[in-house]
């Protein structure tokens, strides 16, 4: 059985500039949710995508927006880049039913904006 | 928004002793789980509770979730030198429906002294 994975592993942009992050749910998994995980805290929910529509979002602004395939896998993508933006991105699939709390998360991208 | 207390944040012991963290929040949870994040990687769920009571373990690890749905602890016994990494608590919250995502505590870094 495939675990989450998520690309790139590293990404280095530039203030201003957009990015688009890629995740690969495991299998089986039909809800995926995306976190930011700034140096030393813990992961920070951002929004949660089922059957393709977003079904929850945490306190992010717009500018960060995501996209759930058929397939399931998923993207976040980052407009208007701030310095603050620079985290570890994890993405997390969980089953449907009992499991739906129970999420998974892949190795996560390292985002640096400089 | 809604925030976790989890103590100790860091802990330095000897191989071999027992380990005790907890998680506290004035909000109630339906869903607490642990999970264990080594550098460069995403967290890995270690236990996930349902139930208010609820007593589970998984290997040497041992988490409950409180009665009163504000608290969780997590025990290691025995502890080995591959334990060491940051600890996470988080939780679904009551009327969260799955659709708020998790909310994480801080962690709390083991670390193992020869």
């Amino acid at each position: 059985e495939t675990g989450v994975t998520q690309s790139p592993t590293h990404l280095i942009k530039t203030r201003g500039q957009q990015v688009t992050l890629r995740c690969s749910s495991q299998s089986g998994h039909n809800t995926v949710s995306w976190y930011q995980q700034a140096l030393g805290q813990g992961p920070q929910f951002i929004f949660q995508y089922y059957r393709e529509e977003e079904n929850g979002r945490g306190n992010f602004p717009p500018r960060f927006s995501g996209l759930q395939f058929p397939n399931y896998s998923s993207e976040l993508n980052v407009n208007a880049l701030e310095l603050d933006d620079s985290a570890l991105y994890l993405c997390a699939s969980s089953p449907a039913g009992k499991g739906l709390y129970e999420q998974y998360f892949g190795p996560g991208t390292r985002l640096t904006v400089t | 928004g809604q925030q976790l207390n989890q103590s100790p944040q860091s802990m330095f012991i000897q191989e071999g002793e027992d380990v005790s963290m907890n998680c506290t929040s004035s909000s109630i949870f339906n869903t607490w789980l642990w999970y264990k994040q080594e550098p460069g990687e995403g967290p890995v769920l270690l236990i996930a509770l349902y139930k208010a009571g609820e007593l589970t373990s998984n290997g040497r690890l041992t988490a409950q979730f409180g009665i009163t749905r504000k608290d969780s602890f997590l025990n290691i016994s025995a502890s080995i030198p591959s334990d060491v990494g940051i600890y996470f608590c988080a939780g679904q919250l009551l009327w969260g429906g799955g659709a708020d995502g998790l909310t994480f505590g801080k962690g709390t870094h083991l670390i193992i002294q020869p």
